[in-house]
Formats: structure tokens, C-alpha cells, sequence
């Protein structure tokens, strides 16, 4: 199993850009049966899918964010990233990066530990 | 749009047989996946593709369904299962994915 950890600053202020990075490490991130994803969790919640997005650059994301929302990928880091804009408050939660397979209906295994973002106004 | 609804928090007595539903249209028609959280840690699959087992996991975790109902079951359940559990789909209507809201085990 590959091992996923999240980095990123932990506070960002509210109208400005959340920009958080996944390093994978123990694996490439370039094997073609897998697509890496993002899911969050506000604090004391559930939890929240956000995207997920293929070597090759093809992605996709979560309808409520796709707006607002940049994932991109750098294979030549063996790191994948996502971009947010426009930050409220609802967008405090921890931020976790996971792997899965290329089928749709497939689980999310391994995770990264989370990285909790705060939004201050 | 589509919704998965889960249990009310469950509570247990060590040994004793742990089930936690999850309710959502068409669940018998694809893939259900449950997660456990333990309090500061990242979720973990502990059943995939609705009944499958990870290596790693004990067999006193089984995964069940029937018409729009997914159960995990935790036999035998120890004082380490206490945590959060979620399950999660595809949704295809919506083109995403789809978590439930969590059901919280205490074991007792």
C-alpha cells in the first residue's frame, strides 16, 4: 500500500484560495488502475467527497464545488492537488487525500492522515 | 437527490452483535462500501463492494443487503470498535459520491 500525506497551510482567509497538495509515496501515481480523490470533513460531521482525478489529468468533482474547484496532478512529484476559491467558514473541515481504483463505484483505500484548514473571516 | 441515510448512534455490550443500517434508493443495485473512524484518525474500509472483507480486517465484520438496505454487522464486538461508521456509494444519477451521514458504536 502506497502511504498519502496532505499538506498545505492550515488557515486561509475567508473570499481567498485553498490550495492543498498530496505526496504519494511507496507507489506511482501514474498506475493506470487508479484515480486519486479528495474527501473532507467539517469538524463534528460526515463526511464530504470532493473530486478525484487520473494521472492522465482527467477528473472529476463533487456538483456543490465543481464551480469553485481546480484539481490538477504533477506525475514528475508523484503529487496531486486541489485548488478551492472563494473560502466561507463551510469550508473549515480536515482535508483528506485517498486512492482508488479506476471504477466509479469503488472504495477509497488507502487515506492520508487529514490536514485540517480553517477559515477565518 | 439521491440521500443515504444512516442509524441512530448503537450501543453494545462487549460480545454482543453490532448492526448498523444505511438506507438510500437502489442500494441492492450497486456497490456499498463502510468505513470505520476511530476518534482523530482517518477512515479506514473495513467492508468493500458491499460484502467483501479487506486482509487485515478480523471476520467478525460482514457486510449484508437487501432492497435499499445495507447492513454491517460486528460480531463478537470489542471495545476497539468503538467508532464512526460510514458507508458510501456511487451515485450515479448525480455523477458522485455519495456518503452517509455516520453511525456512532459505543461499545458499552
Amino acid at each position: 500500500q502506497p502511504q498519502l500525506q496532505e499538506s498545505g497551510p492550515g488557515l486561509v482567509k475567508a473570499s481567498e484560495t485553498l490550495s492543498l497538495t498530496c505526496t504519494v509515496s511507496g507507489g506511482s501515481i501514474t498506475r493506470t488502475s487508479y484515480y486519486w480523490g479528495w474527501i473532507r470533513q467539517p469538524p463534528g460531521k460526515g463526511l464530504e467527497w470532493i473530486g478525484a482525478i487520473y494521472y492522465s489529468g482527467s477528473s472529476y468533482s463533487n456538483p456543490s464545488l465543481k464551480s469553485r474547484l481546480t484539481l490538477s496532478i504533477d506525475t514528475s512529484k508523484n503529487q496531486f492537488s486541489l485548488t478551492l476559491r472563494s473560502v466561507t467558514a463551510a469550508d473549515t473541515a480536515v482535508y483528506y487525500c485517498a486512492r482508488r481504483e479506476t471504477t466509479r463505484a469503488s472504495h477509497y483505500d488507502p487515506w492520508g492522515q487529514g490536514i485540517l484548514v480553517r477559515v477565518s473571516s | 437527490s439521491n440521500v443515504l441515510t444512516q442509524a441512530p448512534p448503537v450501543s453494545v455490550a462487549p460480545g454482543q452483535t453490532a448492526r448498523i443500517t444505511c438506507e438510500g434508493d437502489h442500494l441492492g443495485y450497486t456497490n456499498v462500501h463502510w468505513y470505520q473512524q476511530r476518534p482523530g484518525q482517518a477512515p479506514v474500509v473495513v467492508i468493500y463492494d458491499t460484502t467483501g472483507r479487506p486482509s487485515g480486517v478480523p471476520e467478525r465484520f460482514s457486510g449484508s443487503y437487501s432492497p435499499d438496505t445495507a447492513t454491517l454487522t460486528i460480531s463478537r464486538v470489542e471495545a476497539g470498535d468503538e467508532a464512526d461508521y460510514y458507508c458510501q456509494v456511487w451515485d450515479s444519477d448525480n455523477n458522485r459520491v455519495l456518503f452517509g451521514g455516520g453511525t456512532r458504536l459505543t461499545v458499552l
